[in-house]
């Protein structure tokens, strides 16, 4: 099992730039969240999907902020335009809903600097 | 609205002791998470508790949870260097879906 892929592992662009993220969650898993990790906020969640569908995106901090999942291996997270505050690490991470423990897992992050 | 808090926020100590984290959540919850986090890392799952008295362990760390006190604890017994990273508490918003609210994290050094 390949877990939850992420990509770019690292991404540094400019202000007001459009920036999109990539999860690809573990095959199976019909929940997918976002989260974002900064040393002032700590970990944050911003939206989630449950069979692709957005369940609860009131973590979302500005329309800045789009997510979408089109299918059940894919979802995009999109900044546009970004902004220095956005500089966080980003993860995914999925879950089978039914499972006893509703367990999460967690991609490696993508590590974003706006500048 | 949910809120999870942990104590400490910072840990140092030295390899051999034993030590507890606390984690204290505002409301009812039917779940609760430890993680683990190495530096520039994931997240990885240490232990799920579901239920009033519930106590897992691994190795040198042990959770237990009680629910009704909103209050989760990590033990570390005879600490190891290995062990040196930082830990969170999640708990689950309710329901079988939701996301995670998470503690700050505690960040465990421990010296040789």
């Amino acid at each position: 099992d390949a877990g939850v892929i992420q990509s770019p592992r690292h991404e540094v662009t400019e202000m007001g730039q459009e920036v999109t993220l990539r999860c690809k969650p573990i095959s199976g898993h019909n929940s997918l969240f976002w989260y974002r990790q900064t040393m002032m906020r700590g970990l944050e969640l911003l939206i989630y999907f449950n069979n692709n569908v957005p369940i609860d995106d009131s973590g979302m901090p500005e329309d800045r902020f789009s997510a979408k999942m089109p299918n059940a291996s894919f979802s995009t997270l999109k900044i546009q335009p970004s902004e220095p505050r956005d500089s966080a690490v980003y993860f995914c991470a999925s879950r089978f809903q039914f499972s006893s423990y509703n367990e999460q897992f967690f991609g490696p992050g993508t590590r974003l600097t706006v500048l | 609205e949910l809120k999870v808090e942990q104590n400490p926020l910072f840990l140092s100590m030295q390899e051999g002791k034993n030590y507890t984290i606390y984690c204290n959540y505002s409301t009812t919850s039917d779940r609760l998470y430890w993680y683990r986090q190495d530096p520039g890392k994931s997240l990885e799952s240490l232990f799920v508790l579901l239920s009033n008295g519930a106590v897992k362990q691994e190795g040198r760390l042990m959770a237990s949870l009680d629910t009704k006190a909103r209050l989760s604890t990590l033990h570390i017994t005879a600490a190891v260097h290995d062990l040196s990273a930082t830990y969170f508490c999640a708990v689950g918003r309710g329901g079988g879906a939701d996301g995670l609210t998470f503690g700050k994290g505690t960040h465990l050094i421990i010296q040789p």
